[in-house]
């Protein structure tokens, strides 16, 4: 089946480790997004990649990192530098890259990271 | 500012009524979606839409230009509806979506 799929559901980390989060699609998308969300608050932009070996930051970059060296992978690094990383992490892709024509975005499952 | 705006932000029915949740935003835009999100967190793509109405099932999504407003509305309201709703808006020439804080709806049996 087609899909997105992140891994792990839940992350627990001590604080001060850097912690990657997966993200594959096999949809052939050419975008991915990664977001965050916060309780009572919207999702926000962390990255976004409109194809591979090219990235950029969204709204809320500090502190995260990413690569897109195959078009079904878009790995994000939660760093030691991002003050509050306890969140839940939303990957989603999208079949346009381009701005003339907008697709809808389809989402992963998700993963809760927790900074002890 | 570009801002989305949904309300109400929690409601409450018994199964089968009509509800109706509303988003607004502040300048114009290109597209809009709607967004289900269930407890375990996933998202699902309900609506995309730019003028006019989707309908799909039970799900009835209209968007007046205008008045820069989305009503979403569910007919014959089911438990399994319970969830949190989600508007989201792309302004012209953006690639990135601009999120509501979505609307929590609880539908009792």
């Amino acid at each position: 089946d087609g899909g997105i799929t992140q891994s792990p559901k839940y992350l627990f980390r001590k604080e001060g480790q850097n912690v990657t989060l997966s993200c594959e699609q096999n949809l052939n998308h050419d975008a991915m997004y990664w977001y965050r969300q916060d309780p009572g608050q919207g999702l926000r932009l962390i990255y976004y990649s409109q194809i591979v070996n090219d990235f950029q930051k969204g709204d809320i970059a500090e502190g995260y990192s990413v690569s897109r060296e195959k078009k079904e992978s878009f790995p994000l690094t939660v760093t030691s530098a991002q003050k509050n990383p306890t969140a839940f992490y939303l990957c989603a892709s999208s079949s346009q890259r381009g701005v003339e024509t907008y697709n809808e975005q389809f989402f992963g499952p998700g993963t809760r990271l927790t900074v002890l | 500012k570009n801002e989305v705006e949904q309300s109400p932000q929690n409601l409450t029915a018994q199964e089968g009524e009509f509800i109706t949740i509303n988003c607004s935003y502040s300048v114009g835009i290109s597209a809009l979606h709607w967004l289900q999100q269930h407890p375990g967190g996933g998202i699902v793509s309900l609506f995309m839409l730019s003028s006019g109405k989707k309908k799909h099932g039970r799900l009835i999504a209209t968007i007046n230009i205008q008045e820069k407003h989305s009503s979403l509305h569910i007919t014959a309201s089911h438990p399994r509806d319970s969830a949190v709703y989600i508007c989201a808006v792309r302004w012209g020439g953006s690639e990135k979506l601009v999120f509501g804080k979505g609307m929590k709806l609880t539908v009792n049996p």
